[in-house]
């Protein structure tokens, strides 16, 4: 375990259920993020938590939602999600400051829309 | 933005060979660039990183080299085992920033 879990492994909703993925970290980290990674694709960034304060949301679909309650839990709440929403979303913590400072991974989350 | 590439997308080696992952990047003022393993069904792991004031790095089989005048920084792995077979990201940032911009991935296949 790298210190960074997330829940669930895997998921399978329809496109018109409501989901959320959570990423729980106990490093001492106080930025948390979310990506997504597709087949043959760089990592995209979607959203970046520094201090619970969202700093950055790169033109993610509001149908992707985040939530950041507290430095050491990050939630992304799907609802009426795409079939090209399929992917593996990976939760990362660092500590403020960016990514030189302890940037770890969690495993992901499998996501299959149907 | 910052605009990274990397390649090949795939190498296969023989077990004890070298291999050599190169990628270069568009924003001069990156001065980080981590390097990351992915095994199947775990996410990328931090392997080994330089920053722009350091021209070469090495953690015991794995090296990284950087030429900024040139934007582009590689990964070497020498003496490769049937562990290292995994898909290898680069990345890059700007210091005292939070967004990491990565590269397209290599996977690596170690033949026996």
């Amino acid at each position: 375990e790298t210190g960074v879990t997330q829940t669930p492994r895997h998921l399978v909703m329809g496109m018109t259920n409501k989901k959320s993925l959570k990423c729980e970290q106990h490093l001492g980290h106080n930025a948390m993020y979310w990506y997504k990674q597709s087949a043959k694709k760089p990592l995209e960034l979607m959203f970046v938590y520094s201090l619970e304060e969202r700093v950055e949301n790169n033109s993610v679909p509001s149908r992707f939602s985040p939530e950041c309650p507290n430095s050491s839990h990050l939630f992304l709440h799907l609802h009426t999600l795409q079939p090209e929403d399929s992917a593996l979303y990976l939760c990362a913590s660092s500590k403020e400051g960016g990514p030189r400072y302890g940037y770890t991974f969690g495993s992901g989350t499998r996501l299959t829309v149907v | 933005g910052e605009n990274v590439e990397q390649h090949p997308s795939t190498l296969s080696v023989q077990e004890g060979d070298s291999a050599v992952i190169k990628c270069t990047y568009s924003d001069s003022a990156s001065n980080y660039f981590p390097w990351y393993k992915q095994e199947l069904g775990k996410g990328p792991q931090l392997i080994i990183d330089i920053r722009s004031n350091v021209g070469e790095k090495k953690d015991q089989r794995i090296a990284v080299t950087l030429n900024k005048t040139a934007k582009h920084f590689s990964l070497h792995i020498t003496e490769t085992q049937p562990e290292d077979s995994a898909v290898y990201f680069c990345a890059a940032s700007i210091g005292g920033n939070e967004k990491l911009t990565f590269g397209t991935g290599t996977r690596l296949t170690i033949i026996p």
